[in-house]
């Protein structure tokens, strides 16, 4: 079965600093996704990476993808309060009907 | 367009009972796939039905079964009700045409078995 492990699983940050969240996979897959959650909310797509190399950015957050280290990263820059949340990432597997597998999830607070 | 609607956002059911949950997809979307996420967890993945047919199914044992509907409205029932199926349900659809990736998920229904 597929694992994806994301670390740190908690992350405490002062605004204005830089940090990076990290999601390993155990499976070859070029497909990952990157999702934020507000407590008690549903998902939120933040970002699609469908290739090697490929790489997002959306305001502060930026996610790459290296599928050859089977690793992504969410690298967040100049944290603001607003980017608390928890972020997961998730893999496709396109050899189990497109099945995800979700990451355990990274809690992001972020304090004034 | 539309999203993804669950019904109902939250629910209490007694354990042994059962329950269904209900999903109405995106526009356009003819595949749909349900995940359980217990608290402080990441979602796990059901099963997904795309044309009314059941095409893949994740580790939960047989008395989690579900439906598609022409419409592509979908429904979760689980049978028998544990402690251990109290979590949040989520319900995703997505598109099979080539070039679209990922889920659009819905807002969720909170079941707690007591």
């Amino acid at each position: 079965e597929l694992k994806v492990e994301q670390n740190p699983l908690f992350l405490s940050m002062q605004e204005g600093k830089n940090y990076t969240i990290y999601c390993n996979y155990s499976t070859t897959s070029d497909r990952l996704y990157w999702y934020r959650q507000d407590p008690g909310k549903s998902l939120e797509s933040l970002f699609v990476l469908l290739s090697n190399g490929a790489v997002k950015q959306e305001g502060r957050l930026m996610a790459s993808l290296d599928t050859k280290a089977r690793l992504s990263t969410l690298h967040i820059t100049a944290a603001v309060h607003d980017l608390s949340a928890t972020y997961f990432c998730a893999v496709e597997s396109v050899y189990t009907g497109n099945q995800f597998y979700f990451g355990t999830g990274t809690s992001l607070t972020v304090i004034p | 367009e539309t999203g993804v609607t669950q019904s109902p956002t939250h629910l209490i059911k007694t354990r042994g009972q059962q329950v269904t949950l209900r999903c109405s997809s995106q526009s356009g979307h003819n595949t749909v796939s349900w995940y359980q996420q217990a608290l402080g967890q990441g979602p796990q993945f059901i099963f997904q039905y795309y044309r009314e047919e059941e095409n893949g199914r994740g580790n939960f044992p047989p008395r989690f079964s579900g439906l598609q509907f022409p419409n592509y409205s979908s429904e979760l029932n689980v049978n028998a009700l544990e402690l251990d199926d109290s979590a949040l349900y989520l319900c995703a659809s997505s598109s099979a045409r080539q070039g679209t990736y990922g889920y659009t998920f819905g807002s969720g229904t909170r079941l707690t078995v007591v």
